[in-house]
C-alpha cells in the first residue's frame, strides 16, 4: 500500500511568487493534516481536513495560506504570496482516525 | 498552550544506549508518540504510548511515562549508527482536536 506523498520535494521561489503545495494521502484515508516545521523549530500544525470539510484550521497563520481538498482525496496548500518566514518543510500527515502517518515533506525555499 | 519540549543534540558511541526525553505542559494527553526523521526522509512513526500506560517495550525500544511529571522518555538499547536521526516527541490531546503538538525534535548521532 502507498504512503502519503507530497509533491514537490523541493521548492525554491522569490519572495512575492506562488506556490502550491501537494498532498496524497493513503488511500481511503478520511483526515488528512498540514503541519510546518520552521528550521530548527518544532513542528507546528496548520490544518486538519476531515473528508473535503476543515476541521480545524486554526494554525494556518495568515491569509495567505490557502488549503484545498476538493473531491476529499488529495490536498493543495497554496502560499500567496511567499514570504521570507514562509520557507520551511511542510508536512502532510493522513490517518482514519488514530496514528498520523506522515509524507517526507516539501521542503520550500523563500529567496 | 501546549508545550512539548526536548534537547536538541545527543551523541553516544555504538552500542551503548541511549535515552531520549520529552516533556509536555497538558495533563490532557491521551497518546503520547515518537516520530524518528532520517536525513532527507519523512517522519516515521515508531511507537507510541496511551497515557494510563506507564511502559511500552518493542524490541529495542522502551518508552516510559511519568504522568505526575509529564515527561516522557524513549530508550533505544544497542544504538547503531542506522539510528542516527532527529527524534520527536508529540503528544494528542483529549479536546475532540486531532492535531498532534510537537517538541523541536532531539539529534541523535550515533558514534561509530
Amino acid at each position: 500500500e502507498a504512503g502519503v506523498t507530497q509533491f514537490p520535494s523541493h521548492s525554491v521561489i522569490e519572495k512575492g511568487q506562488t506556490v502550491t503545495l501537494r498532498c496524497d494521502p493513503i488511500s481511503g484515508h478520511d483526515n488528512l493534516y498540514w503541519y510546518r516545521r520552521v528550521m530548527g523549530k518544532e513542528i507546528k500544525f496548520l490544518l486538519h481536513f476531515v473528508k473535503e470539510s476543515k476541521q480545524d484550521e486554526s494554525g494556518m497563520p495568515n491569509n495567505r495560506f490557502l488549503a484545498e481538498r476538493t473531491g476529499g482525496t488529495y490536498s493543495t496548500l497554496k502560499v500567496q504570496p511567499a514570504e521570507l518566514e514562509d520557507s520551511g518543510v511542510y508536512f502532510c500527515a493522513s490517518s482514519q482516525g488514530g496514528t498520523q502517518y506522515f509524507g517526507p515533506g516539501t521542503r520550500l525555499t523563500v529567496l | 498552550g501546549e508545550d512539548v519540549e526536548q534537547s536538541l543534540f545527543l551523541s553516544v558511541r555504538e552500542g551503548d544506549s541511549s535515552v531520549i526525553n520529552c516533556t509536555y505542559t497538558d495533563s490532557s494527553s491521551t497518546y503520547l508518540y515518537w516520530y524518528k526523521q532520517e536525513p532527507g526522509a519523512g517522519l516515521q512513526l515508531l511507537t507510541y504510548i496511551f497515557s494510563n500506560m506507564d511502559m511500552k517495550q518493542d524490541q529495542r525500544l522502551t518508552v516510559l511515562l511519568n504522568k505526575k511529571d509529564k515527561h516522557l522518555s524513549l530508550r533505544i538499547a544497542d544504538t547503531q549508527t542506522g539510528d542516527s536521526a532527529i527524534y520527536f516527541c508529540a503528544e494528542s490531546i483529549a479536546t475532540g482536536a486531532n492535531n498532534l503538538f510537537f517538541g523541536t525534535g532531539t539529534r541523535l548521532t550515533v558514534i561509530p
